[in-house]
């Protein structure tokens, strides 16, 4: 399998900048996504590596490492809204090239 | 809104009983997924259809089965429902049959309470 492996919780405070990390096994990687999803909510895209570096989109970035296995979420000028869970998740081989999520970062922003 | 629609919102029933969810994919995706989302389990795959038929399956259970229809609608039916069965069900959908690049929408999902 591809094991997807991010931190459980993660708090931070409005204004500040918050990275959240993933790592996931590298054998037959097809991209990494993070999704965003607010409490019992749809989870919704944010963004979609598959080549090595940081992909930028206003005020959150996304960059991926292949070798290392590695990615990370920024989250920049965090608001209040951003608090939410985040999803860091890889199509994989074993689940047919669907979509195979971690169990998310669930991130709480303070005042 | 994501285009993918999922019926009913809410569900309760007792524990034995079997129930039907319903989706409906983003106009024009060929792909259907089914998740599964409790507390302590995240968002777990359970299966997929591309254009009508069964394409991959993740942790479905026996108990579970689903399938695609020529408008391209899919259900998802639950049977002998148990407690644990208790769960946020998502659907989503791609143009795509998966891996590269495949970006999937998701409904907002059907809440179902087994009692």
């Amino acid at each position: 399998g591809q094991n997807i492996d991010q931190p459980t919780e993660m708090t931070a405070t409005e204004g500040a900048i918050v990275q959240i990390n993933c790592t996931y096994q590298t054998s037959g990687f097809n991209g990494l996504f993070w999704y965003q999803q607010h409490a019992g909510e749809a989870p919704t895209f944010l963004s979609y590596n598959v080549l090595d570096g940081l992909e930028e989109k206003g005020r959150f970035s996304s960059f991926l490492s292949r070798s290392k296995g590695y990615s990370y979420l920024l989250l920049k000028e965090l608001q209040m809204k951003d608090s939410a869970s985040y999803l860091c998740a890889s199509p994989t081989s074993n689940s047919g090239y669907a979509l195979n999520f971690g169990k998310g970062t669930s991130l709480l922003v303070t005042p | 809104d994501s285009g993918v629609t999922q019926t009913p919102k809410h569900l309760i029933t007792a524990t034995g009983q079997r129930v039907t969810l319903r989706c409906s994919p983003r106009s024009g995706d060929l792909s259907v997924y089914w998740y599964q989302q409790s507390l302590d389990q995240g968002l777990q795959f359970l299966i997929q259809y591309y254009n009508g038929e069964e394409r991959a399956k993740g942790n479905i259970l026996e108990r579970f089965s689903a399938q695609q229809f020529p408008d391209l609608h899919s259900e998802l039916n639950l049977s002998s429902l148990e407690l644990g069965d208790s769960a946020l069900y998502f659907c989503a959908s791609s143009a795509s049959p998966g891996g590269l690049n495949t970006e999937a929408f998701f409904g907002q999902g059907t809440r179902l309470t087994v009692v």
